[in-house]
């Protein structure tokens, strides 16, 4: 069965950079039906497409935060990674790894449980 | 972007009852590339709904989805106890991919 988790710190800084990795496991990352995706979600707040990868790298951003997002991804280890820069209290949220089937932007279908990023000093 | 508005910000109704869940978009989606998902606190969203119609692995029948063009509509014909959470709805047809602000379904 596929599993999503996430990784990473808890707690930024203002004006820093958050990294999140994703682990993908029972299944592999390399499948050619799939992107892999972030989500985030604002306490009490609804949902926010990040961004996606596709295994062969290819990437698309939401425009709203393309300036300061990368996601990368690494086959050899069935992982992929978020980097968002110059983070303010806005970008405090809930974020999720996700699966996305490969029809348009594509539906999520599988999630990781979430990882809560404050942004604070 | 495509704004997906839902309609209504909560929805109050009994065990048994039917629930009608509406996703009003700004423009057309295209293809009916839309999705619902059901998502209860402190749980990721899970997805219940793809292609506007067409039920996610494993979920029960008394959901359904319909619609095209800008107005869509979940339907829960009997609702269980476990049905009552927050439902968001999705269109993957254009980038960015976009998500309504959301319907919660509460006991009445």
């Amino acid at each position: 069965q596929l599993q999503l988790q996430e990784s990473g710190p808890g707690l930024v800084k203002p004006s820093e950079t958050l990294s999140l990795t994703c682990t993908v496991s029972g299944g592999s990352i390399s499948s050619s039906s799939y992107y892999w995706g972030w989500i985030r979600q604002p306490p009490g707040k609804g949902l926010e497409w990040i961004g996606s990868i596709y295994y062969s790298g290819s990437t698309y951003y939401n425009p709203s935060l393309k300036s300061r997002v990368t996601i990368s991804v690494d086959t050899s280890k069935n992982q992929f990674s978020l980097k968002l820069s110059s983070v303010t209290a806005a970008d405090t949220a809930v974020y999720y790894c996700a699966r996305l089937r490969v029809f348009g932007v594509g539906w999520a279908g599988n999630w990781g449980q979430g990882t809560l990023v404050t942004v604070s000093s | 972007e495509i704004v997906l508005t839902q309609s209504p910000g909560t929805l109050s109704l009994s065990p048994g009852e039917r629930a009608t869940l509406s996703c009003r978009a700004s423009q057309s989606v295209s293809s009916s590339y839309l999705a619902w998902y059901q998502q209860k606190p402190g749980q990721a969203p899970r997805l219940l709904i793809y292609g506007a119609s067409s039920r996610a692995t494993g979920i029960p029948d008394r959901f359904s989805g319909s619609g095209s063009g800008t107005d869509f509509t979940l339907t829960i014909s009997r609702l269980e106890p476990e049905d009552f959470a927050v439902y968001y709805c999705q269109q993957y047809g254009s980038s960015p991919c976009t998500f309504g602000q959301g319907t919660k379904l509460e006991i009445k």
